[in-house]
């Protein structure tokens, strides 16, 4: 069965604490893995695209990496507007879907 | 730019009634899907499209229906609505498949049913 896993669940972190966000996956036929970042009230907003092991992406504080079973998203030096929910998701070709994990709720304070 | 446009953003229901939530975009992406949201779980699909006149089912597809007459619009319609779904409603849509591609979101409905 096709799943996502995220871990932890919440993280708090001081400013300028860095750290990494887990994200575990079992899937028939992967298709690409997504980050995604969601604001309390709001959407979810794409974040990166990774589509084989060894990718990295990186945007500002954000890198993403990309192995056969998993998905590190790192946060380097976050500041307190890095505070968010950021969700997971694979892409399933098999069935033409994203399976999103659970999300992890990310608290910077100053 | 619009992007993915959701209405209402807040609804209460009372049980047995029954509601359309509508979505359009206006990117002239072909895939279109809707999810729901619940504490402690991931974005779970209900219903997508992969073009006009064309829709399946996701994963929790029962007492929701849907249709895609034109490429921008994707409503999700609840037939009799249950206190089970109580949630908050995401539509997305994407250039192409679901699978391989960035989703856009809109910027949900919270929907209440009592």
């Amino acid at each position: 069965e096709d799943q996502v896993t995220q871990s932890p669940e919440a993280l708090r972190l001081q400013e300028g604490e860095s750290s990494s966000l887990n994200c575990s996956y079992t899937v028939s036929g992967l298709r690409g893995l997504f980050w995604y970042r969601q604001d309390p009230g709001k959407g979810p907003e794409f974040l990166f695209t990774l589509y084989s092991a060894g990718e990295e992406k990186e945007k500002e504080r954000l890198k993403a990496t990309l192995t056969k079973k998993e998905s590190f998203l790192h946060i380097t030096a976050p500041k307190p507007e890095d505070s968010a929910t950021y969700l997971c998701a694979v892409g399933d070709g098999g069935y033409n879907k994203l399976i999103f994990g659970a999300g992890t709720r990310l608290a910077v304070h100053p | 730019n619009a992007g993915v446009t959701q209405t209402p953003k807040f609804q209460v229901l009372k049980t047995g009634q029954s509601m359309t939530l509508q979505c359009a975009q206006d990117m002239n992406h072909e895939y279109m899907s809707w999810y729901r949201q619940d504490p402690g779980m991931g974005l779970r699909l209900i219903h997508y499209s992969v073009g006009a006149g064309i829709t399946d089912q996701g994963e929790v597809p029962n007492g929701y229906n849907v249709s895609r007459s034109t490429t921008e619009d994707f409503p999700l319609r609840l037939l009799s609505a249950a206190p089970s779904q109580t949630s908050v409603y995401f539509c997305a849509s994407s250039v192409t498949g679901g699978a391989d591609t960035e989703a856009f979101f809109g910027q949900g409905t919270r929907l209440t049913v009592v």
